[in-house]
């Protein structure tokens, strides 16, 4: 069966540190993934969209950046941290075709102090 | 652009009584719409998964229905349980093969 994991589970950074979220997924192959961001009481905002290695899609012009150096790996990076990028961060994946269905980690709760 | 609508926004039922959610989007062109469960501090559970040919999904006592022309889809819920609190969200895909959200209902099932 598929799995994924998304580490840390909390953060405490401060203002203009770096920041790495990785996310790993298990039991599939060429999956797209996914980040999103979901600030309290708001919905869900994506931030990042890959369908390969070394392709990914922005949605929202921001301070942070993402990667996919491998095929089951999606990691979200940012060289200097903002106070505004404290929330909840998802990853996430879904199969390819008409049924597609999507599957998210557990979550990140990033504070930036 | 797609959007995503959750209505209501917050409900607050006593325990048994029977939970319907709903979603609206604005355009029909989708290939499928899935609900999900969120608990506090969590991610996300996926609960019905509705391909855009189809009508209805059913899980035990969840129940979606789809009606792709009028860009609604609706979430019920029979015999509500405390343990059914949670926010409930909605989700569709389309072409551009991404997942546009609604901001959720949360759900409150009093004993």
């Amino acid at each position: 069966s598929q799995t994924i994991h998304q580490w840390p589970a909390t953060l405490v950074q401060p203002v203009g540190s770096p920041l790495s979220l990785e996310c790993t997924v298990e039991g599939t192959s060429n999956p797209n993934l996914y980040w999103y961001r979901q600030a309290a009481g708001r919905g869900l905002q994506l931030l990042f969209y890959s369908v390969g290695i070394g392709q990914i899609s922005s949605e929202v012009p921001q301070n942070l950046s993402a990667s996919r150096p491998q095929d089951r790996q999606f990691i979200l990076s940012s060289k200097k941290l903002l106070l505004s990028d404290s929330g909840f961060y998802l990853c996430a994946w879904s199969t390819t075709g008409a049924n597609t269905e999507a599957f998210f980690g557990q979550g990140t709760r990033l504070t930036v102090v | 652009k797609q959007e995503v609508t959750q209505i209501p926004a917050a409900l607050s039922v006593p325990e048994g009584e029977n939970l319907v959610l709903n979603c609206s989007f604005t355009d029909s062109a989708i290939y499928n719409l899935q609900w999900f469960r969120q608990d506090p501090g969590k991610g996300l559970t996926s609960l019905l998964l509705i391909q855009s040919s189809q009508r209805e999904q059913t899980s035990g006592r969840l129940n979606a229905s789809l009606d792709k022309s009028s860009g609604r889809s609706t979430l019920y819920i029979a015999a509500s349980q405390p343990g059914d609190s949670a926010t409930y969200l909605c989700a569709v895909m389309g072409s551009w093969g991404k997942f546009q959200f609604g901001a959720g209902t949360q759900v409150v099932v009093t004993p």
